[in-house]
């Protein structure tokens, strides 16, 4: 089993709002509630923003919010920030498939 | 707040194996919690490789499942990551993460540990 698809990149202005792609199948996303997005810096341990397509924990902005459409989830970070420029992973789990994370999307902010 | 801490050797031969613990601090491994191994190789992305639950019932990477053994040692309150037969291509940082199955999710992750394998 591949990876889910995400763009390579994705570039915005301070203020603006990106959205990030994760492209699967209907074995994988296209069948599961089961959708997380991660965010990691360089040399750090990913962080969870989304889980369940769209619910965030406890301490992440309400700048990111996630949804799904058919085979396809999508993270929208709003309000670009300095602070947002990192590695944004999707993940998906479908109890009988293994767990599947998303190529990866770097974010710039320019 | 559940935290987690892997240890292991930062460098193994090719051919030999790989052994990580994570050790789990704030909550009960015996718990009915998933908990989990993933790896990232220098610059790349991440690789799930595998999850035990339910006290001891698991699941692999079908990439990895003739390499991998994950177990839990309740009395240490750690679980542990097996790879054999380890070439250059296992060589990436393996983090320890705790996946909470109501969220359907990776929660809490340890801070990660670089595996080198080089002779």
């Amino acid at each position: 089993q591949s990876a889910l698809t995400q763009p390579a990149s994705v570039s915005g202005s301070p203020g603006q709002s990106i959205t990030i792609s994760c492209t699967g199948t209907s074995s994988d996303i296209g069948g599961s509630t089961s959708v997380s997005w991660y965010q990691q810096f360089p040399g750090k341990a990913p962080k969870l923003l989304i889980y369940d397509v769209g619910y965030r924990p406890s301490g992440v902005s309400s700048r990111f919010s996630g949804s799904k459409s058919g085979n396809t989830a999508s993270l929208t970070i709003s309000g670009l920030q300095p602070e947002d420029e990192a590695e944004y992973y999707c993940n998906t789990y479908r109890g009988s498939s293994p767990s599947l994370f998303g190529t990866g999307t770097k974010v710039n902010v320019l | 707040q559940v935290q987690l801490q892997e240890s292991g050797p930062g460098l193994v031969k090719p051919s030999g194996t790989l052994s990580l613990t994570c050790d789990v601090s704030g909550g009960s491994i015996t718990s009915s919690y998933w908990w989990s191994w993933v790896r990232q190789p220098p610059g790349k992305g991440l690789e799930w490789i595998g999850e035990i639950y339910d006290g001891g019932r698991t699941n692999y990477n079908p990439s990895l499942t003739s390499r991998v053994t994950i177990s839990v040692d309740r009395s240490k309150n750690q679980f542990s990551l097996k790879l054999t037969s380890v070439t250059a291509e296992d060589t990436a940082v393996y983090y320890c993460a705790h996946y909470y199955s109501g969220w359907s999710a990776f929660d809490y992750w340890g801070q990660g540990s670089l595996v080198t394998v080089s002779s």
